[in-house]
């Protein structure tokens, strides 16, 4: 079984430029995650779709971020403008049931490293 | 707000011996806590899914055990291997996203 594929994994841009990731979940996997890990600090989820639709994004920094899941399969996560402080890798994760927030194992990618300049 | 902690955050042992790691957790209204293996460079591997009903979990060297009235977890490792190197995070789940540790950076010297 193929894992989660996730690209680019590394990113070098300046402040104020635009950044986009993608990433492939796990084949039939219903709910889709993006998370945010800054150096030394443990994964911090920014959204988290159900299918084609949002469950949670209440710590998406809306002004900048932006995600979306095309046909419940393939998602991309964008941020515009990027800030210093968006350096972090963002790891995008999937879990085969529609269930709850965190009631099923997740199965996570190898990151995209995002280094802002 | 829940809050998870992990201590210690570095550990360092010889090749053979036993250890444990240790997770805090301030809310006890949980569904689950999970412990990940994070390889430099990678993704997180999910090692070990406690459900609240549960008390421990056990997958080959690896026992993670859970006491919910106290707000705590350890990962026990058996016979530790210098493949065992890499950062352990525990994650408590529950009517929220994850809550993630920091995580304890684990180094097995052969």
């Amino acid at each position: 079984e193929a894992g989660v594929a996730q690209s680019p994994r590394y990113k070098i841009i300046e402040k104020r430029q635009s950044v986009a990731f993608w990433c492939n979940p796990i084949s039939g996997h219903a709910t889709l995650y993006w998370y945010q890990q800054i150096l030394g600090q443990g994964p911090k989820l920014l959204i988290q779709f159900q299918n084609n639709g949002v469950v949670d994004d209440s710590q998406l920094p809306k002004d900048r971020f932006s995600a979306e899941r095309l046909k419940g399969v393939d998602s991309t996560l964008k941020i515009q403008p990027a800030k210093l402080e968006d350096s972090a890798v963002y790891l995008c994760a999937s879990s085969p049931r529609t269930s709850g927030f965190s009631t099923d194992t997740q199965y996570f990618g190898p990151g995209t490293r995002l280094t802002v300049l | 707000k829940q809050e998870v902690t992990q201590i210690p955050a570095a550990l360092s042992v010889p090749e053979g011996e036993n250890l444990v790691l240790n997770c805090s957790f301030t809310d006890s209204a949980i569904y689950n806590l999970q412990w990940f293996r994070q390889d430099p460079g990678k993704g997180l591997t999910s090692l070990l899914l406690i459900q609240s009903s549960q008390r421990e979990q056990t997958s080959g060297r690896l026992n993670a055990s859970l006491d919910k009235s106290s707000g705590r977890s350890t990962l026990y490792i058996a016979a530790s291997q210098p493949g065992d190197s890499a950062t352990y995070l525990c994650a408590v789940g529950g009517n929220t996203p994850l809550v993630f540790g920091k995580g304890t950076r684990l180094s097995v010297i052969a």
